[in-house]
């Protein structure tokens, strides 16, 4: 029982590239989250889907895009990475959020941008 | 504007002792309270959760309290052991935020022998 798989596990890039972060759950949830980890800063919300073919913006989505094209699957861009965004990702997924649905979450991609 | 404010930052307890971890909120349409756990290199992880209809939810070591009038809640563990050190993060959430879930800015306990 796999949960929430995020791949790749680690990252380094370089200013400006760009790359995809790709989330997989086997739950059959409805909803996806993606978030950011920083030291001091708990877990901030960048985007999230409700459910397939959609996406809306959280807390802090500037400088990343997100699509949910398969319910089991959301990915998270970074078009021009920058420095700000080195970060500890963490994907996670729900079932249909009433709010007392646990999200569970992968175990994070650690992401340097140089 | 942060929804969720969690204190202390860093906790540092003696085996056995008791840890205690706080958080506040504004939002009186939250309606679900849950604490996470995560432990280095790993995602968070659901530890325990309240609705504001009861005042105390206990589950083995862990309890959360809960006073509503004060907008306020708590995890409390008892007899802290090393194998609870970890960074705990408490989250509120409404029914109508479709799922979301508001995090405090998350505690790290270290409890030493």
């Amino acid at each position: 029982n796999a949960g929430v798989t995020q791949t790749p596990k680690f990252r380094v890039l370089k200013t400006g590239q760009s790359m995809t972060l790709l989330c997989a759950q086997d739950m059959n949830h409805e909803y996806m989250y993606w978030y950011r980890q920083d030291p001091g800063m708990g877990l901030r919300l960048i985007h999230y889907s409700v459910g397939e073919g959609t996406t809306a913006k959280g807390e802090v989505p500037d400088g990343y895009n997100v699509s949910r094209l398969k319910k089991q699957n959301f990915l998270l861009g970074l078009e021009s990475a920058a420095p700000s965004q080195t970060s500890v990702y963490f994907c996670a997924s729900s079932r249909v959020g009433v709010s007392n649905q646990p999200q569970h979450f992968g175990d994070g991609t650690r992401l340097s941008i140089l | 504007q942060q929804q969720v404010k969690q204190s202390p930052q860093s906790l540092i307890v003696q085996k056995g002792g008791i840890s205690i971890i706080n958080c506040a909120y504004e939002n009186t349409a939250f309606d679900y309270f849950p604490w996470y756990q995560q432990f280095p290199g790993k995602g968070p992880a659901l530890l325990i959760a309240i609705r504001p209809d009861v005042s105390e939810k206990k589950e083995g070591r862990f309890t959360i309290s809960f006073n509503k009038s004060a907008k306020q809640f708590s995890l409390h563990i008892m007899d802290s052991q090393p194998g609870d050190s970890a960074t705990y993060f408490c989250a509120a959430s409404t029914g109508s935020t479709l799922g979301r879930l508001y995090f405090g800015r998350g505690t790290q306990l270290t409890v030493w022998p």
